[in-house]
């Protein structure tokens, strides 16, 4: 199992459209999650941190799921600006060794 | 707050010469990072540093050399620069005792590097 899995993508959805991202990750043990957000050519940066208990930002909402070792990221209302590629982060060995997952990339279409 | 910042933004190497690539952060943050990304790939950790004259290895350390004489400054060298190496290379910073956004990771703009 690699250690940070996600959806290959890419994803080409119309505007509006809401969707859907998973990652996976190999150590039961891990304790902290985040989405980041890259756009072409750019650094990444942190679009939300992902709390036990599910947490929303506006459009974006972020989830856990400890048993099946999961976090996802749902998008409602898609907009054209959401293009980009969405990096799962995973603080894997809890000491501060961030581990990346290879993104997946989203187009948002007219 | 300037954040974190690298140079060169952009390099070209021959196969054998030597580089390094500088980075700085005025947010005294004490963990820094060095990732290097592959086109269409996510970002691969080389090294880390949890303070001043503390230095680890990350996943991908062959081929790079760090050090970390103060807390601002945490350079990455290539001694013996490969085609493999061909990357985009992002300098980050964090702290993770601060309340809130302790594991927030700050990204310098990166570096472009290509060896011919």
């Amino acid at each position: 199992r690699k250690e940070v899995e996600q959806d290959p993508g890419p994803f080409n959805v119309p505007e509006g459209a809401t969707v859907a991202f998973n990652c996976t990750y190999s150590n039961s043990a891990s304790q902290s999650f985040f989405w980041y957000r890259q756009d072409c050519r750019k650094e990444p940066k942190l679009l939300m941190s992902v709390y036990s208990s599910g947490n929303e930002d506006g459009r974006f909402t972020a989830q856990l799921n400890r048993a099946s070792q999961y976090i996802s990221l749902l998008i409602r209302d898609s907009k054209l600006s959401d293009s980009a590629t969405y990096l799962c982060v995973v603080n894997l060995y809890n000491n501060n060794d961030m581990r990346f997952g290879a993104g997946t990339r989203l187009t948002v279409k007219p | 707050n300037a954040g974190v910042t690298q140079t060169p933004k952009f390099r070209i190497l021959k196969i054998g010469q030597s580089m390094t690539l500088q980075c700085t952060q005025d947010m005294n943050h004490n963990y820094m990072y060095w990732y290097r990304q592959d086109p269409g790939m996510g970002l691969k950790l080389i090294y880390y540093s949890v303070g001043a004259g503390i230095t680890d290895k990350g996943e991908v350390p062959n081929g790079y050399n760090v050090s970390r004489s103060t807390t601002e400054d945490f350079p990455l060298r290539l001694e013996l620069a490969a085609p493999s190496q061909t990357s985009v290379y992002f300098c980050a910073s964090s702290y993770p005792g601060q309340t809130g956004e302790g594991e927030k990771l700050f990204f310098g703009s990166g570096t472009q590097l290509s060896v011919l």
